[in-house]
């Protein structure tokens, strides 16, 4: 089946550690996206890539990188710089272009402990 | 930022009744886009209405369109317990370069 695929789901973390949250698409998007999401918010878009080997900063940029080095696969990482990273991850992949409707993995929970 | 506002933050309705969800923006959009979050998954896209449109059905939701208001409805008709979920609109703005600008949600409880 097509889709999304993020892993791990649940991912716990000690202080200081970068950790990388894997997203994988079979759909042929072009476009993929990372948002946050904390407890009762909505979310919030941290980095988006609309071609391979390109990339742009979201609204909340700072404490995460990405790659992509391949149309399929957007991994982020959760570095040691992100002040309150505990939160739910969420990837996602667009036709792009017009459409701009956009296609959910199930999230990735980030527990920092 | 978040851009988009939904009201009511929550609401609670009994099975068989309508919901109806509101949402508010800032500028000039493309599209805008109500999506659908169960609990503790992703989200799941329900329907896109256009700049230029003023209304859209799909199946029991009914979506308006007000840009002279910049806002949008949602509206779910004869409510089942399997519609309780949290909802989204999304803005597609202009200058925003083909990302979508998410609202806070509206959690919808139907009980039985």
């Amino acid at each position: 089946d097509g889709g999304i695929t993020q892993s791990p789901k649940y991912l716990f973390r000690k202080e200081g550690q970068n950790v990388t949250l894997s997203c994988e698409q079979n759909l042929n998007h072009d476009a993929m996206y990372w948002y946050r999401q904390d407890p009762g918010q909505g979310l919030r878009l941290i980095y988006y890539s609309q071609i391979v080997n390109d990339f742009q900063k979201g609204d909340i940029a700072e404490g995460y990188s990405v790659s992509r080095e391949k149309k399929e696969s957007f991994p982020l990482t959760v570095t040691s710089a992100q002040k309150n990273p505990t939160a739910f991850y969420l990837c996602a992949s667009s036709p792009g272009g017009a459409s701009g409707e956009l296609f959910f993995g199930e999230g990735s929970r980030l527990t920092v402990l | 930022s978040q851009q988009g506002e939904e009201d009511p933050q929550a609401l609670s309705i009994q099975e068989g009744e309508n919901a109806t969800m509101n949402c508010s923006y800032k500028t000039s959009i493309n599209n805008l886009q109500w999506y659908r979050q169960n609990s503790g998954r992703g989200l799941v896209h329900l329907i896109l209405i256009r700049s230029n449109e003023r209304e859209k059905h799909s199946g029991r939701l009914r979506v308006t369109l007000d840009t002279s208001k910049k806002s949008s409805s949602l509206l779910i008709t004869a409510s089942r317990a399997a519609d309780t979920a949290s909802y989204f609109c999304a803005t597609d703005y202009k200058a925003a370069g083909n990302k979508l600008t998410f609202g806070g949600g509206t959690r919808v409880l139907v009980k039985p």
